[in-house]
């Protein structure tokens, strides 16, 4: 089974930082990996995949990227509303979620 | 827009069984693999469960081997989740999830969550 590893757990910035959140893969997943955000009390939405890829809609501050096994998110000049969980995903072998990254306001 | 609604959930005892059901608002999903993915505060999203879109390949998360069975009707746009043997671990919020790629028999990416129904593992 391919194991997912994200740090930092928890996150705190302030609106208009640039954060970074890694996942690391305990396998090579190449580039089948997707990130999520999760506000309180809904379902997660998708906004990267293959790595690097934006979802329609996603805000252009997102970005991802990486290789094999290790991948990051990018978020540019953090708004409010980005405060929240982000999970990644790997689909090289069945499905894997990391534990999550929680955001919050410094 | 494709809508998911899961039902089915709720208080059962240990050991008891509980059918999970999702239905979609459109026949879109009929082309699309599909999958159950819990939630709960101490484990995180875990994969649970996923099926082709044709019912054909059927692929589950060892925790769950054994004891759940997942299966589709694309007539009736509906995915369900049959779960028996069940245990306190198996307490979690369970969505219905829309896998992406049409026509595939692997799993990928997800791009359509239901809200999710909660299961309830407990004496």
């Amino acid at each position: 089974d391919i194991q997912m590893t994200q740090s930092p757990s928890t996150l705190s910035a302030s609106v208009g930082d640039r954060v970074t959140i890694t996942c690391r893969a305990s396998h090579n997943i190449s580039t089948w990996l997707a990130w999520y955000q999760q506000k309180q009390g809904q379902a997660p939405k998708l906004l990267i995949y293959k790595t690097s890829i934006l979802e329609r809609e996603v805000s252009s501050r997102f970005s991802g990227s990486g290789f094999g096994t290790e991948f990051t998110l990018t978020i540019n000049s953090l708004q409010p509303d980005d405060f929240a969980t982000y999970f990644c995903q790997q689909y090289e072998s069945y499905v894997t979620f990391g534990q999550g990254t929680k955001l919050d306001i410094k | 827009e494709l809508h998911l609604e899961e039902s089915g959930g709720g208080l059962v005892q240990p050991g008891g069984s509980l059918r999970l059901s999702c239905t979609a608002s459109d026949f879109s999903v009929k082309h699309y693999a599909m999958h159950w993915v819990r939630q709960s505060p101490d484990k995180g999203l875990e994969w649970v469960s996923g099926i082709s879109w044709s019912g054909a390949k059927k692929d589950y998360a060892d925790f769950v081997k054994g004891r759940f069975i997942i299966s589709r009707d694309n007539a009736a746009k509906s995915l369900f989740l049959q779960m028996s043997s069940l245990r306190q671990e198996d307490t979690a919020l369970y969505y219905c999830v829309k896998d992406t790629d049409p026509g595939s028999v692997s799993f990928y990416y997800m791009d359509v969550w239901g809200k999710g129904t909660m299961v309830t593992v407990s004496s």
